[in-house]
């Protein structure tokens, strides 16, 4: 079985602050994991995705994300928040790398204050 | 990059019509297509996946009378709300596989609302 945990349905940063949100997944087979962003009213884009080799995974728009198959992590940060990154996030888990059927965390809301 | 398209970006329908929605696959060909729901603040929940000229797959719990899904060609999927109650009404997303790489992709949604 899969899952993904979102810690945080809401997280707040200053503009020009870390931004952090937090994915933990559960799964029976080696996961594939994937962030993926929302803008309101529009369907999701994605940001990265890890499948195998290098555990830190660079995305669009200055994210990455590191998975850590100890701690069963892959959370998404960026070092700088943009207005612009004000958003719906979601994690998602699959079997295979090109997501043959996402589970889907909770979403985390980002809001990037002036 | 790829583009998956839905039509209409949104409806408004009366309780006990039936509404269509579509997912096309503009620059790639599509085997397999899923559809999704998500009411407002939550997670997407896979409903079904549609594959080309074949029966769609529906996930435990939804209603496959309800939720009419034809995959007729490698580029189109359509999702027939029958007699929509209010309930209903909620964002639906459609993804598309491409035949080719593999990679799946995201069409922008469909807002629904049963009046």
């Amino acid at each position: 079985a899969q899952s993904v945990t979102q810690l945080g349905s809401h997280v707040s940063v200053s503009e020009g602050a870390l931004v952090l949100l937090r994915c933990n997944y559960s799964s029976s087979v080696p996961p594939y994991l994937f962030w993926y962003v929302q803008y309101p009213n529009q369907g999701l884009q994605l940001l990265l995705k890890y499948t195998t080799g290098a555990t830190l995974v660079k995305g669009i728009n200055g994210f990455e994300a590191e998975f850590k198959k100890s701690e069963t992590s892959f959370h998404l940060t960026k070092p700088s928040a943009h207005m612009s990154d004000a958003a719906e996030y979601f994690c998602a888990v699959s079997k295979s790398n090109t997501g043959n059927q996402f589970y889907f965390g909770t979403g985390t809301s980002l809001t990037v204050i002036p | 990059g790829a583009v998956v398209s839905q039509h209409p970006s949104w409806v408004i329908c009366k309780s006990g019509t039936s509404v269509k929605i579509e997912c096309r696959s503009l620059d790639f060909q599509a085997t397999t297509m899923f559809w999704y729901r998500q009411f407002p603040k939550q997670s997407l929940m896979l409903m079904a996946t549609s594959n080309e000229g074949s029966k769609a797959t529906y996930e435990q719990g939804v209603e496959k009378d309800k939720f009419l899904i034809n995959h007729a060609s490698l580029t189109l999927s359509t999702l027939t709300v029958t007699s929509a109650h209010p309930e209903d009404s909620s964002f639906y997303i459609c993804s598309a596989r491409d035949q080719i790489g593999g990679e799946q992709y995201f069409g922008p949604g469909t807002r629904l609302t049963v009046t």
